[in-house]
């Protein structure tokens, strides 16, 4: 089967410049996640969606950075205004369901902000 | 979800089998161990998990001590594709609360 799809793999831009990640997640799984992983450190969420809703945003920082998941399938997150401190690499992940044991992630995209 | 603690960074001989340690001293009754890797430029892959009772899959073997405060991750015959950051994550089984609290792991290197 497929894997978990996310575009663009690389992105540059200069601070207070936005920027929009996408993610497609393997068919059927309900469950989608997004992580931030800074370098030399392990991924931390940001945000988790059970179908199209939001089931933990408490990491999210919610001033600049959006997700969404229309339909319940495609999900994209938003960085706006970027900061140099979100340079990193923003993974996408999927799961069957809630409670499902393991996690299916994406390659992610790594984004430089300068 | 409990902390865990593991070394830094190990080297294995290719071929020989790779041991992989982790503390969870503080873990809960109703918590789990799971094992990840990330090989590098990729995002991070589910190996294994257990919550007592040793486990093996085709990809490798989970022993976690009677008193669960410690487990290791055995990969019988480390090749070179198994160089990697390993991460040990306990976690509860909680429906809804999925999340995956990584800590920064151990890179693991094969040796040829």
């Amino acid at each position: 089967e497929a894997g978990v799809a996310q575009s663009p793999r690389y992105k540059i831009i200069e601070k207070r410049q936005s920027v929009a990640f996408w993610c497609n997640p393997i068919s059927g799984h309900a469950t989608l996640y997004w992580y931030q992983q800074i370098l030399g450190q392990g991924p931390k969420l940001l945000i988790q969606f059970q179908n199209n809703g939001v089931v933990d945003d408490s990491q999210l920082p919610k001033d600049r950075f959006s997700a969404e998941r229309l339909k319940g399938v495609d999900s994209t997150l938003k960085i706006q205004p970027a900061k140099l401190e979100d340079s990193a690499v923003y993974l996408c992940a999927s799961s069957p369901s809630t409670g499902a044991y393991e996690q299916y992630f994406g390659p992610g995209t790594r984004l430089t902000v300068t | 979800d409990a902390k865990t603690t593991q070394p830094t960074s190990m080297d294995c001989a290719e071929g020989r089998a790779a041991n992989l340690p982790c503390n969870h001293s503080t873990i809960s009754g109703n918590e789990y161990v799971y094992w990840y890797r990330q090989i590098h430029s990729q995002g991070p892959q589910y190996i294994i998990h257990g919550l007592k009772n040793n486990e093996t899959n085709e990809m490798a073997s989970l022993i976690i001590t009677e008193d669960r405060k410690s487990s290791t991750l055995i990969l019988p015959h480390a090749t070179l594709r198994d160089t990697a950051v390993y991460y040990c994550i306990v976690r509860a089984f909680n429906f809804g609360n999925e999340k995956l609290t990584f800590g920064t792991g151990t890179r693991l290197t094969i040796i040829p």
